[in-house]
């Protein structure tokens, strides 16, 4: 069965300081995509950066980038120099790519609050 | 372009009433998704059409929950005799294919049920 876990429910930084956010899936299937999604305090969500199973290389968008270690099934996100305004929750969501279905499972979700 | 457009963004309704939830997805997309956010439930799956036809709806309560795609341009997810625990946002999303596997979320609308 497809899971997606988040332990961290809230995490605490100073701005300009880096900070990473643990996730871990679990699935089946042999080819799949992981995202990170963000929601802002007003409900939006918003794609960040995605993952797909395949790639060795980690994904790298702007001050996001993922820590990808398939053995562990595992898919970070850290995000470099914070800003304010990159306090939100951030959500992790894996898609099986095998499968008929595209719906993403999500995580529990991260709370970030950067701090002056 | 305009993202993905949800309307009503509130919506209020008595027990027993009927609520009507439209989504029109960004142009060109060809998946739209609806998922369903509560702070119990966190974000949870409904159902979804690939170019228009319904293709996966195991996340939609069996009874009282029912969704369409007339057009390319618009969906809906409609509830009937909404109850309280109903109550949550409501969320659809769209993704321009197969190889594309991001979705891109619209507003919500979040529904209440008194």
């Amino acid at each position: 069965a497809q899971k997606v876990t988040q332990t961290q429910t809230s995490i605490s930084v100073v701005e300009k300081t880096t900070v990473t956010m643990d996730c871990v899936y679990e699935t089946r299937d042999s080819s799949y995509f992981l995202f990170w999604y963000k929601q802002t305090a007003s409900g939006e969500i918003v794609f960040l950066i995605r993952q797909d199973s395949y790639k060795k290389e980690n994904a790298t968008v702007g001050h996001y980038s993922l820590n990808f270690q398939k053995p562990k099934s595992s898919i970070g996100l850290i995000i470099t120099a914070t800003q304010i305004e990159d306090s939100a929750v951030y959500f992790c969501a894996m898609r099986e790519a095998s499968s008929g279905s595209w719906q993403l499972i999500f995580g529990s979700g991260t709370q970030l609050t950067v701090m002056p | 372009n305009a993202g993905v457009i949800q309307t009503p963004r509130h919506k209020v309704t008595g027990k027993g009433q009927e609520a009507t939830l439209w989504c029109e997805p960004i142009s060109g997309h060809s998946a739209v998704f609806w998922y369903r956010q509560t702070i119990v439930q966190g974000l949870e799956f409904l159902t979804y059409f690939r170019n228009q036809a319904p293709i996966d709806d195991s996340g939609m309560p069996k009874e009282r929950f029912s969704a369409q795609m007339p057009n390319q341009s618009h969906s809906t997810l409609k509830i009937q005799s909404t109850q309280p625990q109903d109550s949550a946002v409501y969320l659809c999303a769209s993704s321009l294919g197969p190889n594309y596997a991001e979705q891109f979320f619209g507003p919500g609308t979040r529904l209440t049920v008194l």
